[in-house]
């Protein structure tokens, strides 16, 4: 089955710096990489997510880019703000298989 | 946030009893799944459905099952509970992560969870 690394576990910035979280998988047939955010005591969400036909995805602060013949992809967070404090983790799925394999989590904390 | 409940959201009960959570949609949607998340170990898949009467095993079944009679219900049963069962549960719901290339049918909607602690 599908196995996700994710680095670094714990990562901490000042407010206004970049953070880069990182992901590997290993089943080279997954082709669906989402993001979630998870701030203290809520449930997971979906912040950005990347197909394998892409290289890269932005959505204003947040990008993801995917580099398939390393079998990695990484979360980029440009101009921290306090409120991107949270845990952070990745996933990966193959398509017709609908179980997503989850990274252990990045905990965020960024520095005022 | 999507029409997902989770009930209770806390529970307190001791080593050998059985505990049942349920996990309620009003989406509508295809599949449901039950996560427990710990420390150091993220999100776990414990079981899923991909329709009524319709589950499979996750990466740590052992001591869990599982049963959706009705599409909106999703229903884990701890059959004797232990002290290693003492987690964070997530339900979680999709209409379909994989087949379709709409962005609207890839996100996976979380619950807001139950916390489970067994004595």
């Amino acid at each position: 089955g599908e196995n996700v690394e994710q680095h670094p576990s714990t990562l901490s910035v000042q407010e206004g710096d970049s953070a880069v979280i990182k992901c590997t998988y290993s089943d080279s047939a997954s082709n669906y990489f989402p993001w979630y955010k998870q701030e203290l005591g809520k449930r997971p969400q979906l912040i950005i997510d990347i197909r394998s036909n892409v290289g890269e995805k932005k959505d204003q602060r947040i990008a993801v880019t995917l580099n398939k013949t390393a079998k990695h992809f990484s979360l980029h967070i440009t101009e921290t703000q306090p409120e991107d404090s949270a845990v952070y983790f990745c996933a990966a799925i193959n398509f017709g298989n609908e179980k997503l394999t989850f990274g252990t989590g990045t905990r965020l904390t960024i520095i005022p | 946030d999507a029409g997902i409940t989770q009930s209770p959201r806390h529970k307190v009960t001791e080593t050998g009893t059985p505990v049942t959570l349920r996990c309620h949609q009003t989406e509508n949607h295809r599949y449901m799944y039950w996560y427990r998340q710990d420390p150091g170990h993220g999100l776990r898949l414990i079981h899923y459905s991909y329709g009524v009467k319709d589950t499979d095993k996750g990466e740590v079944s052992d001591g869990y099952s599982v049963s959706r009679s009705k599409t909106e219900d999703f229903l884990l049963t701890l059959e004797s509970a232990t002290s290693s069962q003492t987690s964070v549960y997530f339900c979680a719901i999709s209409e379909s992560l994989g087949a379709s290339q709409l962005a609207d049918h890839n996100e996976q909607f979380f619950g807001p969870g139950t916390r489970l602690t067994v004595l």
